[in-house]
């Protein structure tokens, strides 16, 4: 079973900075990592997921993740923020074969 | 393409009231298919999941039941709602219990309980 942590409830950025949502995990085995995204009032969307292979994983929206094993993180990333990425975002890891475990959520304001 | 409905997308209900709320996905078979409730616009709690019709995990104990008349539609209900019911509660479906294979999310219910 692996389990996620979000350790910030709030991330605050200015339009154009880069961002960081940060996320760690504890796995027994080889980790699979997932990151979602949730606008005001709708379901959550999949951003992009890390499996197996490079470290450095791409997404939807032109957001990243990189993967490191010695700090046990997967942290989202993106160059330059939008106002339109505010929304909150989950870190997310299966739990056993039938469902996955989300972290608590971690809410991302970009301010103009 | 797959998708994934749920309704209604709002509900106001009265204490003690019952409760249906159903979700439906369209172009896959055999999907697995989960029940959460949000509240207050932060985590996510698994109430049920399913991996076949008339298999149902129930990952909480509560008021709430679930069940899963066909392969493709999962519903929610309750025979009495609580103030504590109140919340968005979100389907989702995924492929196969692989764990490699991301979950997809309806719109959600909102539902308020008074």
């Amino acid at each position: 079973a692996q389990s996620v942590a979000q350790p910030e409830d709030q991330v605050n950025v200015a339009e154009g900075n880069p961002l960081t949502v940060k996320c760690t995990y504890s796995v027994s085995g080889n980790p699979y990592l997932f990151w979602y995204v949730q606008y005001p009032n709708r379901g959550l969307q999949f951003l992009l997921k890390y499996i197996t292979g490079d470290n450095l994983v791409k997404g939807s929206y032109g957001f990243e993740a990189e993967f490191n094993k010695s700090q046990t993180s997967f942290h989202l990333k993106k160059p330059s923020a939008l106002v339109s990425d505010s929304a909150l975002y989950f870190c997310a890891a299966p739990y056993n074969n039938n469902d996955m475990r989300f972290g608590a959520g971690t809410r991302l304001t970009v301010k103009p | 393409s797959q998708t994934i409905h749920q309704w209604p997308a709002t509900l106001v209900q009265p204490v003690g009231s019952p409760l249906s709320l159903e979700c439906t996905v369209e172009g896959t078979s055999n999907p697995n298919l989960y029940w959460y409730r949000q509240a207050a616009g932060r985590g996510l709690q698994l109430l049920f999941y399913s991996v076949g019709i008339g298999q149902i995990s129930s990952e909480v104990p509560q008021n709430l039941s679930a069940s899963r008349p066909q392969d493709r539609q999962f519903i929610l209900s309750s025979k009495k709602l609580l103030l504590s019911d109140s919340g968005f509660y979100l389907c989702a479906w995924s492929p196969e219990v692989a764990g490699e294979n991301e979950q997809f999310f309806g719109p959600g219910t909102r539902l308020t309980v008074l």
